[in-house]
């Protein structure tokens, strides 16, 4: 799996947007941009991913650049409870050849949310 | 609202007792992992079971470590004998590989091996 690069911390308001950076500037074309969140002393849980096009759920969007070499997590108004460690993963996609593997998590980037 | 659940949720011991982890995928979930997190490593990955097969479990020390899937709702991981190094949160996770691949996280059991 291709390597990332995320801030090691970043602090946001409540309310406004939270924008995540994540470089994978080798990432592979069947790789995948995966986004997982860990709130203190809970298990992970996933947020979002997407291959090219930008991607919107109830949690967040996702912006992957045309050269897929970086991407940003949104969270478009942060509250308190966003506060976490947010991880990007890059991974070869089940349905393009991979294998539904473990995965491999980074240091993530620790998004705190002031009041 | 269907979880991962994992038993127990807190456990301390002593070094060189035997440690059993137990994890109840969610009904239906075809592959389940196991991690461990530690200050230092961050989440590691230790092993998997696809259909309660293993699949890999290079991640694992094997001299103590045992994973087993005796049944398709339930997961163990086994330490025997413990050390204090195996202190860290234990995580298990599962997946329906037949629905996509997202990892649904347990709320891990916190080790303490003193």
């Amino acid at each position: 799996d291709a390597k990332t690069t995320q801030p090691p911390s970043m602090d946001c308001a409540e309310g406004r947007a939270a924008n995540l950076p994540c470089n994978h500037s080798t990432i592979s074309g069947n790789e995948y941009v995966y986004w997982y969140r860990q709130i203190h002393s809970q298990g992970p849980q996933y947020i979002i991913h997407g291959l090219k096009n930008n991607e919107t759920n109830e949690m967040a969007s996702l912006i992957i650049t045309e050269d897929r070499k970086s991407s940003t997590l949104i969270l478009p108004h942060a509250t308190l409870r966003d506060t976490a460690v947010y991880y990007c993963i890059v991974r070869v996609g089940m349905y393009s050849g991979g294998g539904a593997d473990g995965l491999t998590f980074g240091k993530g980037t620790h998004l705190i949310i002031q009041p | 609202d269907a979880r991962v659940t994992q038993t127990p949720r807190h456990k301390v011991t002593e070094m060189g007792q035997e440690v059993t982890m137990r994890c109840q995928p969610i009904l239906g979930h075809n592959t389940v992992f196991w991690y461990r997190q530690t200050m230092m490593q961050g989440l590691e990955l230790l092993a998997y079971f696809r259909n309660r097969a293993p699949l890999d479990d290079s991640g694992m020390p094997k001299d103590r470590f045992s994973a087993e899937m005796p049944d398709a709702t339930l997961a163990t991981l086994k330490i025997q004998p413990s050390e204090p190094r195996d202190s860290a949160v234990y995580f298990c996770a599962s997946v329906d590989t037949s629905g996509g691949e997202t990892q649904y996280f347990g709320p891990g059991t916190r080790l303490l091996v003193l």
